[in-house]
């Protein structure tokens, strides 16, 4: 079993539908959450950042830790032309320049107009 | 900040042949990974540097595989010799802080033939 799962997709929904996306881990040391988005035929970027468990909303986007089921989800209110990108959850255990992130596969999501 | 540099954007090769891929990280940043990127298999890390030294190298594939960081402005990922199953999008990230967010270059395609 790899340490983060999710679901590849693709996923396409209509502009101002409510998106879904997840990961479950399987390690339990990890700590630090984080989404990142990824353009086409660019490098990902962060787009939301989670330390432990619980919520943290930014504009349309809310992530969720849920660290006793092992299951993080970001959600996407409103859904724009413009969200339609590849979305990663990362992982870490560390902080800091110590740390190594942990990606899930990406899940690719397209918002059409 | 100019950000991330990789070098080059595109590398067409022979299958055979010496490749090598270089990573400006973004100043003051004291840690840097090395990345590659495929359809089937994700975002995997190759290899990270804190303060310039092999932190964990144990996601390179094969002694084909090295990577050198001479300085905290420099580092290369070398492939020699390249097979056609190295083709893939590698990225070169850096990070730094209390936060474990890793900033990435454009990345290289490299497409051996």
């Amino acid at each position: 079993q790899k340490e983060v799962e999710q679901d590849p997709g693709p996923l396409s929904v209509p502009e101002g539908a409510i998106v879904s996306l997840n990961c479950t881990y399987s390690n339990s040391a990890f700590q630090y959450f984080m989404w990142y988005r990824q353009y086409s035929r660019k490098g990902p970027e962060l787009l939301m950042y989670t330390y432990s468990s619980g919520n943290k909303e930014d504009g349309r986007f809310t992530a969720q830790v849920d660290k006793s089921s092992k299951y993080i989800s970001l959600f996407i209110r409103d859904s724009q032309p413009s969200d339609s990108a590849t979305y990663l959850c990362a992982m870490s255990e560390y902080g800091g320049s110590q740390g190594n992130l942990i990606f899930g596969k990406g899940t690719k999501l397209s918002v059409k107009p | 900040d100019a950000g991330v540099i990789q070098s080059p954007r595109h590398e067409v090769t022979e299958m055979g042949q010496e490749v090598t891929l270089r990573c400006k990280p973004i100043s003051g940043h004291n840690s840097l990974f090395w990345y590659r990127q495929t359809m089937m298999r994700g975002l995997e890390l190759l290899i990270y540097f804190n303060n310039n030294v092999p932190i964990d190298d144990s996601g390179m594939p094969e002694d084909r595989f090295s990577a050198k960081m001479p300085n905290a402005s420099f580092s290369t990922l070398k492939i020699q010799p390249s097979e056609p199953r190295d083709s893939a999008v590698y990225f070169c990230a850096s990070s730094s802080g209390q936060v474990p967010e890793a900033f990435f270059g454009q990345g290289t395609r490299l497409t051996v033939v």
